[in-house]
């Protein structure tokens, strides 16, 4: 069975520090990766996905499947960066279905 | 940009009623989710929906639960008789084939 573990539930940092929200996964086959965030009162929105290997806002992340790992960075934290994240995990097959972590809540401050 | 919608964006309903909650997914696309988020806890799989059926479904989504694609357009989530711990965020996601689910903003189920 698949598992996203998110250890940290809060994460406070001050503007332009660094930040790295942790997500590791478990998973027996070939896995899919992404990140989610959800900003104050609005939709779960897709930020990153591994296969793409894109930067989205500043953010990156790095799929190592020998850690099992996915974590999320950014080198300069913003303000307008504090939200929920949510890294997911998509099983094979024909469902895409997805397994999310239990998210960390990102607070930005000035 | 086009979105899923839901509606109504909340609903209070005493326990033991019954409740629909509507979606409209992006038009062209074929797969169709259910998810819910208890207030605190993580976002957790209902069940998935292609081609007119349940591809599948967690063991959350027992026999009170059922979903429709009535007309084409809308994909519904009945609760049939509601319990208080169905009390939940409830969102509603679509795709095409793989990955990205777009999201809707979700209707919050409030069971009294």
């Amino acid at each position: 069975a698949q598992r996203v573990t998110q250890p940290e539930k809060l994460l406070s940092v001050f503007k332009g520090a660094p930040v790295e929200l942790k997500c590791n996964y478990s998973y027996s086959g070939s896995p899919e990766l992404f990140w989610y965030v959800q900003y104050s009162r609005q939709r779960l929105q897709l930020l990153l996905r591994h296969i793409s290997r894109e930067s989205i806002k500043g953010f990156t992340a790095d799929l190592n499947k020998g850690e099992t790992s996915f974590h999320l960075k950014k080198p300069f934290a913003q303000e307008e960066d504090s939200a929920m994240y949510y890294c997911a995990l998509m099983s094979g097959g024909s469902n895409y279905k997805l397994t999310f972590g239990k998210g960390t809540l990102l607070t930005v401050n000035p | 940009e086009p979105e899923v919608t839901q509606t109504p964006s909340h609903q209070v309903t005493q326990m033991g009623q019954e409740v629909i909650l509507r979606c409209v997914p992006i038009s062209n696309h074929l797969y169709f989710y259910w998810y819910r988020q208890i207030l605190g806890q993580k976002v957790e799989f209902l069940v998935s929906f292609y081609n007119n059926e349940i591809s599948e479904k967690s063991e959350i989504f027992d026999d009170q639960f059922s979903v429709e694609r009535p007309d084409g357009s809308n994909f519904t989530l009945k609760i049939r008789s509601t319990k208080l711990e169905d009390s939940a965020m409830y969102f509603c996601a679509s795709s095409r084939t793989d990955a990205p689910l777009h999201f809707g903003n979700g209707t919050r189920l409030t069971v009294t």
